[in-house]
Order: structure tokens, then C-alpha cells, then sequence
């Protein structure tokens, strides 16, 4: 692994199905970021951890859980899924620990179709 | 909502042609950073400037930063057809330790 690796790369589920997002850093980093992409709204943060062990919520967290039981993973769960989640999904990882460049490293991207 | 406010939406230029895009943000910042997204990628950091820097260069590459105007551009000079891709500012906000994105330029490089 080198990076950030997301799973599944793009996945068709239907409305009120549970689906679990993964992501995986092999960086150390961390400060870890699950962002959502639509067209015409940008990035837009729905959680993020500083640590292992801590989370916190972005601009948009409902509907979205996230969990940071070790440094390198950061899975993002629908608990269950509606239309509107339908979007690319975003992992990031950055090192904050140092002197504040906060500078992000994307993964793939997770395309997620709700129906 | 979203800090930074690229402009313009889109940009349609030649290859040789200098791209510049701007970036407006609405709350003091720790730096400032741009990144470029390849259609159907994630983002790739081009690079960071800092409050206290006004102006900063990496290959063809030229940001400047007028923190009294909250605002930044990125120059991109000679352009290439491979520079086609949305470009995205980010503001490190002082408050927090996330990043806030701008919605992005679409750039694109015709040969």
C-alpha cells in the first residue's frame, strides 16, 4: 500500500441497505477526513479525527458515522442509506502533528449510487 | 459553508497561454492551499502559502496572497494540455484543524 487506499472504488445500494466506506493510510498520519463531492457543492467535510480515538463532525454529518480504532484506519458508515447520499466519496489523511501545513492526501475516491 | 470562493467557474484557454484563477476566503487564515483534481481523481496538493507570505513559486506554478483583501490568486504559466483539471483553494482555518474548500475552477487546456 502506498497512500491512501478507499474500498469499494464505486457501488449501486439501495435506499435503507447499511454500507460501510473504507479507508486506509499507510502514512502514520494523524488527522484523518471523509469529504463527499457534488457537482456544483465542492468538498464538503462530513467527519474527520485528529487522533486515534477521537472524531469530530464536519459540515454536513447526518446520516454519516465514522470510527478511528488505530492510526491507519478510518471506515465511514451509512447506517441507512437515502437518494440524497448519492455522491464520491473523499478520504484524506494529513500529519497536523508538526508545524501546521495541514496538507491533505487524497485517496481515490468511492462512487456511491443510492437508489 | 464553504471559506474559499474560486473564480472564475470556468476557464477555457490555448496551450502557451497563462491561467490565472482567484480565491476569495472570509475569516483569518493560517495558510492557504490550492489543489488540483484530474476528472474522476482525488486531489493533489500543488502547494501552500503561508499568512505572513505574499507570494510564492513552484515550477510554473505562481500563488500570491493579499490577506488584507482575503484573497489569493494562482498563476499557472505556459499551460499545457495536461493542466486540464479543477483546481480547488483550501484555507487552513485558524480556528480548527481542518481544511475548508472552495467549489473550483474548471480549466481547460486546449492544444
Amino acid at each position: 500500500i502506498a497512500g491512501i487506499t478507499q474500498a469499494p472504488t464505486s457501488q449501486i445500494l439501495a435506499a435503507g441497505r447499511r454500507m460501510t466506506l473504507r479507508c486506509t493510510q499507510d502514512m502514520r498520519h494523524n488527522a484523518m477526513y471523509w469529504y463527499r463531492q457534488d457537482l456544483g457543492l465542492g468538498l464538503r467535510l462530513i467527519h474527520y479525527s485528529n487522533t486515534a480515538g477521537t472524531t469530530g463532525k464536519g459540515e454536513v454529518p447526518d446520516g454519516y458515522s465514522v470510527s478511528r480504532a488505530n492510526t491507519d484506519d478510518f471506515p465511514l458508515t451509512l447506517a441507512s442509506a437515502v437518494p440524497s447520499q448519492t455522491s464520491v466519496y473523499f478520504c484524506a489523511s494529513s500529519d497536523t502533528s508538526g508545524a501546521g501545513r495541514n496538507e491533505q492526501f487524497f485517496g481515490p475516491g468511492t462512487r456511491l449510487t443510492v437508489l | 459553508s464553504q471559506q474559499g470562493e474560486e473564480d472564475p467557474q470556468a476557464l477555457s484557454i490555448q496551450e502557451g497561454e497563462n491561467a490565472t484563477m482567484n480565491c476569495s476566503y472570509k475569516t483569518s487564515i493560517n495558510n492557504l492551499q490550492w489543489y488540483r483534481q484530474n476528472s474522476g481523481r482525488g486531489l493533489v496538493h500543488l502547494i501552500l502559502i503561508r499568512s505572513n507570505e505574499r507570494e510564492k513559486h513552484s515550477g510554473r506554478l505562481r500563488v500570491t496572497l493579499d490577506t488584507s483583501k482575503k484573497s489569493s490568486s494562482l498563476l499557472i504559466t505556459a499551460s499545457r494540455a495536461a493542466d486540464t483539471a479543477s483546481y480547488f483553494c483550501a484555507t487552513d482555518d485558524s480556528r480548527y484543524s481542518t481544511l475548508t474548500f472552495g467549489k473550483g475552477t474548471m480549466l481547460l487546456v486546449s492544444p
